[in-house]
C-alpha cells in the first residue's frame, strides 16, 4: 500500500538550477494533482491532471511544467529555480467523483524545496 | 475567484480544553472537506459534507456545513496531545462548474495543546 510517494523529500538549488520533482501513485486514481504550501498561506495548486496525456493550470503555475505521460506518474519540473519557489510541494491524487460527491484527495509525503 | 477564509490561524489550548476552527467560504459550496496535517507531515482526509446543515461526528471531532452552504465548523472536544497539527477546510475550486477534485484550501488553523 505505497499510495502516493514523492521524491525527493529534501533538495536545495541554487537560483537558475532546474530539478524535477518525482511523483508516482499506484491506486489507478484518474486525477491528480501538485500543490505548494507557504507558512500561512494553506494549499495552493500549480498544476493537475484528469489523466493521462492532459494536465491543465492551476492558480499558481508560473515557473513550472508537467506532463502526464501515464496514469500513475505525475512529475513537476522547475526550469530556472528562484527564491520564491522556496516552499514544500505536495502532490495528490484521486479517483474521480460523481457531481457534488468528490473523493477524498490522498498526498504524498511532500517534497521540501530550498532555493538559495 | 473563490476564497476561502479559516480562522483563528493559531489555537494554542490546555489539554482537556475544547478546540473550533471556522471556515467561510466566498461561494456556495457543492461539498467541503477536511484535512489535518502533523507537523511535518501531509494532509489526511478527515471527512466531508455535502448537505446543508449536515452535522458529522468522530468521536470527539463534530463538523458542521452551514445552512447556506458557505459555511463549516470543526469543534474537538477535550482536546489531546494527539490532536495537534493545523487543520484545514477545503472547497472544490470551480464553484459553478466541473472542478476535476481541485480543492481551494483555506489557511489553516494550528492547534497546539499544552499537557
Amino acid at each position: 500500500n505505497a499510495g502516493v510517494t514523492q521524491t525527493p523529500k529534501f533538495r536545495i538549488l541554487k537560483i537558475g538550477q532546474s530539478m524535477t520533482l518525482q511523483c508516482t501513485q499506484d491506486m489507478n486514481h484518474n486525477y491528480m494533482y501538485w500543490y505548494r504550501q507557504d507558512p500561512g498561506m494553506g494549499l495552493k495548486l500549480i498544476y493537475y491532471s484528469v489523466g493521462a496525456g492532459i494536465t491543465d493550470k492551476g492558480e499558481v503555475p508560473n515557473g513550472y511544467n508537467v506532463s502526464r505521460s501515464t496514469t500513475e506518474d505525475f512529475p513537476l519540473r522547475l526550469e530556472l529555480a528562484a527564491p520564491s519557489q522556496t516552499s514544500v510541494y505536495f502532490c495528490a491524487s484521486r479517483l474521480r467523483g460523481r457531481a457534488e460527491r468528490d473523493t477524498e484527495a490522498f498526498f504524498g509525503q511532500g517534497t521540501r524545496l530550498t532555493v538559495v | 475567484g473563490q476564497q476561502v477564509m479559516q480562522i483563528p490561524q493559531y489555537q494554542h489550548v490546555q489539554e482537556g480544553e475544547d478546540f473550533t476552527t471556522y471556515c467561510n467560504s466566498s461561494t456556495t459550496l457543492s461539498n467541503i472537506q477536511w484535512y489535518k496535517q502533523r507537523p511535518g507531515g501531509h494532509p489526511v482526509f478527515l471527512i466531508q459534507l455535502v448537505k446543508s446543515g449536515e452535522v458529522k461526528k468522530q468521536k470527539r471531532l463534530t463538523f458542521q456545513f452551514g445552512e447556506a452552504k458557505k459555511n463549516s465548523s470543526l469543534h474537538i472536544t477535550a482536546t489531546q496531545t494527539t490532536d495537534v497539527g493545523t487543520y484545514f477546510c477545503a472547497g472544490p475550486a470551480n464553484a459553478g462548474g466541473t472542478s476535476y477534485g481541485k480543492l481551494t484550501f483555506g489557511q489553516g488553523t494550528i492547534l497546539t495543546v499544552h499537557p
